[in-house]
């Protein structure tokens, strides 16, 4: 049980472009989902936390207005990076904590290789 | 400032040995620690948690001890074996509040464990 999963695993963009990625939570209702991102060799960076029907919070210095974040429905939360460039390209995970025993534990996804070009 | 720390960035182990990973914490605030194991381009594998009323956690070969007054946690993989060789990151949070369920990582510490 507990399983996460993205979509796409890896995708190449132009610069310029939007790109979005979901978030899915397989077999139990996330109600928290979590954004991260990862920099080669370095640990996960939080970039925002998401609550399903409200605003997703964001930590300081992540711009909400590129990184937007939408959690419509329990099992669902997508991030759309708008108007992509170079330095975008990262890993992104994102994670999924929910009720009963996963609510303190986040069920993190796979990943997504994102490389703008 | 970095809240969570995992001072080796590595630690090779003969298999069949035990493997123990540190990590340190500075926020008083957190009281549930987790355990993930990470391969490249893959998200993170939830292995272990603690909760801070306890001092430890088994689970199979795994096994979490917690010294709340040193601020110290530790993973134990007892005995090692290849296929745990990967990125083992300690997570802290704080369940109360407005930080709930926001995890802050350490950063990392690569495990080998040779054949």
């Amino acid at each position: 049980g507990a399983v996460v999963s993205q979509h796409p695993s890896r995708v190449i963009c132009k610069s310029g472009t939007s790109v979005k990625i979901e978030c899915r939570s397989l077999d139990f209702q996330a109600t928290t989902m979590f954004w991260y991102r990862q920099f080669p060799k370095k640990s996960l960076m939080l970039m925002a936390t998401s609550n399903e029907g409200s605003k997703a919070t964001y930590e300081q210095g992540v711009e909400k207005d590129k990184f937007l974040i939408n959690h419509a429905s329990l099992t669902l939360s997508t991030l759309t990076v708008t108007s992509a460039h170079p330095e975008d390209s990262s890993f992104y995970i994102c994670s999924a904590s929910g009720t009963g025993r996963e609510t303190d534990t986040q069920y993190f996804g796979p990943g997504t290789r994102l490389t703008v070009l | 400032d970095q809240q969570v720390k995992q001072n080796s960035p590595s630690l090779s182990v003969q298999e069949g040995r035990i493997s123990i990973l540190n990590c340190d914490y500075t926020n008083s605030m957190f009281d549930y620690f987790l355990w993930y194991k990470k391969y490249p381009a893959e998200g993170p594998t939830f292995l272990i948690s603690i909760s801070s009323i306890k001092d430890k956690n088994e689970d199979g070969r795994f096994t979490v001890f917690l010294n709340k007054s040193a601020k110290h946690l530790s993973l134990h993989i007892v005995p090692s074996q290849p296929g745990d060789s990967a990125v083992y990151f300690c997570a802290a949070s704080a369940t109360g509040g407005t930080s709930y369920g926001k995890l802050t990582f350490g950063q990392g510490t690569i495990l080998t464990v040779h054949p």
